[in-house]
């Protein structure tokens, strides 16, 4: 039952162009999203996240964007860096709920 | 931020031994904590869910008496893979959350401890 989905595995983009990473959810009672950011071998640090009051998070290049009647949230850092090439994680959960992360995209920044 | 530690980073065994990690969060009381697994070019997958002093709720397919997890304390939980196989294999990583926090929404992830069953 996989409640939050990432269809893209992997992304490349050029240095200076924006990333656009995509997730898609199918609980209603989902009401807060992150994205964690996963170097390999290494645990998921937090990004950023949105509340489901809100339709945008800006922080410095990272913006998420929530479209709740599409069940739809993205990230977009701009302008992307060879330093952000990760995987990507979206996740969701509804208060004090287990959280619930997608499959993740691999975003690869090339100099 | 929130800090939380993950022991041993690294660790190989035998097949049929027992390999204890610990999880501790050490500037916040971790009222919940989770135990997450990857697999190689795949998403986390929650193994369990623990709050200090009570049993840990097990994800569906998740052996409970293969991985057992203690939460003793508020800022210490251990899973204890038992009997280890190769298949056991995987990078095991844990989350700590307070939820009487100002964001009880937060995990904060370990490092992650790579399990190696030879």
């Amino acid at each position: 039952d996989q409640q939050v989905k990432q269809n893209s595995p992997s992304l490349s983009v050029q240095e200076g162009r924006i990333s656009i990473l995509n997730c898609d959810y199918t609980n209603s009672m989902f009401d807060y999203f992150l994205w964690y950011k996963k170097y390999p071998a290494e645990g998921p640090t937090f990004l950023i996240s949105i509340s489901s009051i809100k339709d945008k998070n800006e922080d410095g290049r990272f913006t998420v964007f929530l479209n709740k009647s599409a069940k739809h949230l993205s990230l977009h850092i701009v302008p992307s860096q060879p330093g952000d090439s990760a995987v990507y994680f979206c996740a969701a959960s509804a208060l004090n709920n287990d959280m619930r992360f997608g499959a993740g995209t691999r975003l690869t920044v090339k100099p | 931020g929130a800090v939380v530690s993950q022991h041993p980073s690294r660790v190989i065994c035998k097949s049929g031994t027992s390999v204890k990690i610990e999880c501790r969060s050490l500037d916040f009381q971790a009222t919940t904590m989770f135990w997450y697994r990857q697999f190689p070019k795949q998403s986390l997958m929650l193994m369990a869910t623990s709050n200090e002093g009570s049993k840990a709720t097990y994800e569906q397919g998740v052996e409970k008496d293969k991985f057992l997890i203690n939460h003793a304390s508020l800022t210490l939980s251990t899973l204890t893979v038992t009997s280890a196989h190769p298949e056991d294999s995987s990078f095991y990583i844990c989350s700590a959350r307070d939820d009487w926090g100002a964001s009880s929404y937060e995990q904060y992830f370990g490092p992650g401890t790579r399990l190696t069953v030879t």
